[in-house]
């Protein structure tokens, strides 16, 4: 069964707009953790920010912030006054509890910031 | 501080072949996950490595095959390669006061005629 479902398969965003992108998971565990990495065209997955289900707050980092809603079991990504640089794969993924490697990713939202 | 080094960047075999995929983690990490993320997809997780030892393991054959060395470096072996295992092959390091988030190289980009 599919963990993590990422339904915006591509997005177009107008620089120093906002852009929401979608991520709901599925999961038993109550500990786990969420992320969302960033993947231009060189391959490499960047960190961009974490939640953990405990979390009271919604995590914030810089220009980005995660919309953590746990009872509906999505954790949205918000990037604020879009750049050119941010055009990338971006990928939500979740590590359940004592699987500390592993994480599971969605299909990933392609975004592309246009002048 | 030098990250997650991954080699060969790019790499081409064909069927049957054997291939070697190197990845040395960053400073202070001790745990190394591999991935395999084909075109247009989601990476997936291959198995991950901790002192020296194959810890978890995802859904993948026993083609598949890693090493952990004690300096922490990590091999990735694929036996009898197929056309299906052409991919980017993601290493994947944690430890150390930041062992909550997964570090990425750049990737081995595998293509199999």
């Amino acid at each position: 069964a599919q963990k993590i479902t990422q339904t915006q398969p591509g997005m177009f965003v107008q620089e120093k707009e906002a852009v929401t992108l979608d991520c709901t998971y599925d999961t038993s565990d109550q500990s786990y953790g969420l992320f969302w990495y960033k993947q231009p065209s060189s391959g490499e997955m960047i960190f961009l920010i974490y939640q953990g289900s405990y979390d009271e707050q919604n995590a914030t980092e810089g220009r980005y912030s995660l919309n953590f809603q746990k009872a509906r079991k999505s954790a949205n990504l918000v990037i604020s006054a879009s750049q050119l640089g941010d055009s990338a794969m971006y990928f939500c993924a979740m590590r359940e509890v004592d699987s500390w490697g592993k994480l599971q990713f969605g299909a990933g939202t392609q975004v592309v910031v246009t002048p | 501080d030098a990250g997650v080094t991954q080699s060969p960047t790019h790499l081409i075999k064909t069927r049957g072949q054997q291939v070697t995929l190197r990845c040395s983690p960053k400073s202070g990490h001790d745990t190394v996950s591999w991935y395999q993320q084909a075109l247009g997809q989601g990476p997936q997780f291959i198995f991950q490595y901790y002192e020296e030892e194959e810890r978890q393991r995802g859904n993948f054959p026993d083609r598949f095959s890693g090493h952990q060395f004690p300096n922490y470096s990590s091999e990735l072996n694929v036996n009898a390669l197929l056309l299906g295992d052409s991919a980017l092959y993601l290493c994947a390091t944690t430890g150390g006061s930041g062992a909550n988030v997964l570090t990425f190289g750049a990737g081995s980009r595998l293509t199999v005629l």
